[in-house]
């Protein structure tokens, strides 16, 4: 079965920060991997699909990037609007299916 | 507006069984693969079950494999999630979402519901 991890589990940063959060498959999906934003107490929103495929309406400080096993999500300029908990998601043809990674949390320092 | 709406959440005894729906209005529901991911309190993310747009093709998770079943109606734009064998590890707050694409199950979720919670307890 693939897993997916995710890197680092929490981080802390300011407002204007470059901020990076990694997802590994372990075993290659292609670019089947999604991107999901959950606000505390709010409904999971979908950011980036196939990898680096920005989502219509998504702020374009938002991208992805990566193929095969190794993934990145990166927050180019961090607003406070930007807290959140963010989790990878592999949809490919592969057991089990639609895993999502454990999340990283961002929060402003 | 694209929307999905769930219900049947509720409290119900270890062993009992609930069934969940959801409804959804604003899209071509009857092309759309359709899914249920869960959130237990204070946790992540976890995929239950997803169905074909057609209804004739579903997959689940190994954690709900033989207790959960997963259809649809189309001609009522309405899915329903039948849950079986119920324990404390299901738990959570139940969202139906939406593939993003039409041409295949495998995407991800670009419309999601607003929840519903199971408590499983006595």
């Amino acid at each position: 079965d693939t897993q997916m991890t995710q890197s680092p589990s929490s981080l802390s940063a300011s407002v204007g920060d470059r901020v990076t959060i990694t997802c590994r498959a372990s075993q290659g999906i292609s670019n089947y991997l999604a991107w999901y934003q959950q606000k505390p107490g709010k409904v999971p929103e979908l950011l980036i699909y196939a990898a680096s495929t920005l989502q219509s309406g998504v702020p374009s400080r938002f991208s992805g990037s990566g193929s095969g096993t190794d993934f990145t999500l990166t927050i180019s300029s961090l607003q406070p609007e930007d807290v959140a908990t963010y989790y990878c998601q592999k949809y490919n043809n592969g057991a089990p299916r639609f895993t999502f990674g454990p999340g990283t949390k961002v929060d402003i320092k | 507006e694209v929307q999905l709406l769930e219900s049947g959440g509720g409290l119900v005894q270890p062993g009992g069984s609930l069934r969940l729906s959801c409804t959804a209005s604003g899209f071509t529901f009857s092309s759309s693969a359709m899914t249920w991911v869960r959130q237990a309190p204070g946790k992540g993310l976890e995929w239950v079950s997803t169905i074909s747009a057609s209804g004739g093709s579903t997959y689940y998770s190994d954690s709900v494999k033989g207790r959960f079943t997963f259809s649809r109606d189309n001609s009522q734009n309405t899915l329903y999630l039948q849950m079986n064998s119920l324990t404390s590890e299901d738990t959570a707050v139940y969202f139906c979402a939406k593939g993003h694409l039409t041409t295949t199950s495998y995407c991800a979720f670009d419309v999601w519901g607003q929840g519903t919670l199971v408590t499983v307890s006595s």
